[in-house]
């Protein structure tokens, strides 16, 4: 079975600190490894996303880096605020399909 | 989400009947997705289509079936519902013709809870 495996479970960070999410493959077919948001009652909803032929990727607060020799990746969330407090997802996969990780819930402090 | 509705938004039924979910996108995507969310175990895939009439399973489909006679509906049937079968359901959509589109919209989500 081709799996996602994403740590931790669950992060409390104070406003303005970095939380890190880190999620690990196994299938070296996989050419996209995105990463979703999900806030309560609503679907998840694409945050950013990476190719394997780069090592890092950052869209606002929002960095992706990528290890393609461990095969993991990570979400760096810088100056957090208590607005990112949600579950994030990790997933990899190709064309056809996506698998997800477990899902991160964090909290951010004010 | 825009382009992409789930109807029921929640649903209660009894053990043993069938229940059906229903996925209507606007986006003329060809592929969508049924995944169930449930605590600890992130978002499983159920089954999932690559067009008209073409589907095939996922890593948890047993108990479930799918149809898809049009491009912008997808139908999820609970055969039989039981109690292990409560859950939000997810419909997602991609059109995944570029690497750069290969990322899921995804729907509200449908509550079902089996009693």
């Amino acid at each position: 079975q081709q799996q996602v495996k994403q740590s931790p479970q669950s992060l409390i960070v104070q406003k303005g600190g970095i939380p890190i999410i880190n999620c690990a493959y196994e299938n070296t077919a996989f050419d996209y490894f995105p990463w979703y948001q999900q806030f309560p009652g609503k679907g998840p909803a694409l945050l950013i996303a990476i190719r394997p032929d780069v090592s890092e990727k950052k869209e606002g607060r929002f960095t992706i880096s990528f290890n393609k020799s461990a095969k993991q990746f990570s979400l760096h969330i810088m100056d957090s605020q208590p607005g990112d407090s949600a579950t994030y997802f990790c997933a990899a996969g190709s064309a056809r399909q996506l698998t997800f990780g477990s899902g991160t819930q964090l909290t951010v402090l004010p | 989400d825009a382009g992409i509705t789930q109807s029921p938004r929640h649903k209660v039924t009894e053990t043993g009947t069938p229940v059906t979910l229903r996925c209507h996108q606007t986006e003329n995507h060809r592929y969508m997705y049924w995944y169930r969310q449930d605590p600890g175990h992130g978002l499983r895939l159920i089954h999932y289509s690559y067009g008209v009439k073409d589907t095939d399973k996922g890593e948890v489909s047993d108990g479930y079936s799918v149809s898809r006679s049009k491009t912008e509906d997808f139908l999820l049937t609970l055969e039989s519902a039981t109690s292990s079968q409560t859950s939000v359901y997810f419909c997602a959509i991609s059109d995944r013709t570029q690497p750069a589109n290969y990322g899921y919209t995804f729907g509200s989500g449908t509550r079902l809870t089996v009693v």
